[in-house]
């Protein structure tokens, strides 16, 4: 398996504003996702992020309000932009492929990024 | 598209009792399955896994889940659970055309000591 770190781990953010949560993870990983949990709700997939190119995003979720860069094997970062109420929610950095399994297709979960925007 | 429905919401159970939490998904072909587990202030871990083989497959903690392909089904159970299984519990599938994971709506677990 893989550690993974995400900071903030949690914030108040005022709308209007952006917010950039980073993950680190503590060894190379061949993929990187960002989640979304809404309140009482389950996971939904923003993007995959891909290293050394630009996201691939799902239905629903684009570039400009969730920009997304990950510069190598271990980072990546997820900005919220320009945030709204609706926005509020946990943000979850996940890995697959892990060094030794790198084809491997199991996820693992950081801890999230809580954010209220006001 | 694919999709995942978990049918229980909220579940109570006293300690001891037997648990089946279900799981149905729709794609028609070759998929990966998935259990997650988010207990109170923690994040996500894995609670077993279905990849190919054996359709009862063995998890953490004394879970188990079993593979019904012609029912599209991954129920989860165990059986007799104490209060620390109190979490939510999610169900998981990716199918072989990416690696894209669908989740499930989750099943909130409350064991009563």
């Amino acid at each position: 398996s893989a550690v993974i770190s995400q900071k903030p781990s949690r914030d108040i953010c005022q709308r209007g504003t952006s917010l950039t949560i980073q993950c680190q993870v503590d060894s190379q990983v061949t993929m990187m996702f960002w989640y979304r949990q809404q309140p009482g709700q389950s996971l939904t997939l923003i993007a995959t992020a891909n290293q050394g190119s630009e996201a691939t995003y799902e239905s629903g979720f684009v570039i400009d309000k969730f920009p997304i860069s990950r510069p190598n094997l271990t980072f990546s970062t997820l900005t919220v932009s320009n945030m709204s109420p609706e926005d509020s929610s946990i943000y979850l950095c996940s890995v697959s492929g892990t060094s030794g399994r790198p084809n491997s297709y199991e996820q693992y979960f950081g801890p999230g990024t809580r954010l209220t925007v006001t | 598209a694919q999709s995942v429905s978990q049918h229980n919401h909220h579940v109570i159970l006293s300690e001891a009792a037997s648990l089946e939490l279900g799981c149905n998904y729709s794609y028609g072909g070759t998929v990966n399955l998935f259990w997650y587990v988010q207990y109170p202030g923690q994040h996500l871990q894995l609670l077993l896994k279905y990849f190919s083989g054996d359709p009862l497959v063995k998890g953490i903690k004394g879970f188990e889940a079993e593979f019904i392909k012609s029912k599209f089904s991954f129920n989860l159970r165990k059986p007799s659970v104490q209060w620390s299984d109190t979490a939510e519990y999610f169900c998981a599938v990716k199918n072989n055309a990416g690696n894209m994971l669908t989740f499930g709506g989750g099943t909130r677990l409350m064991v009563k000591p």
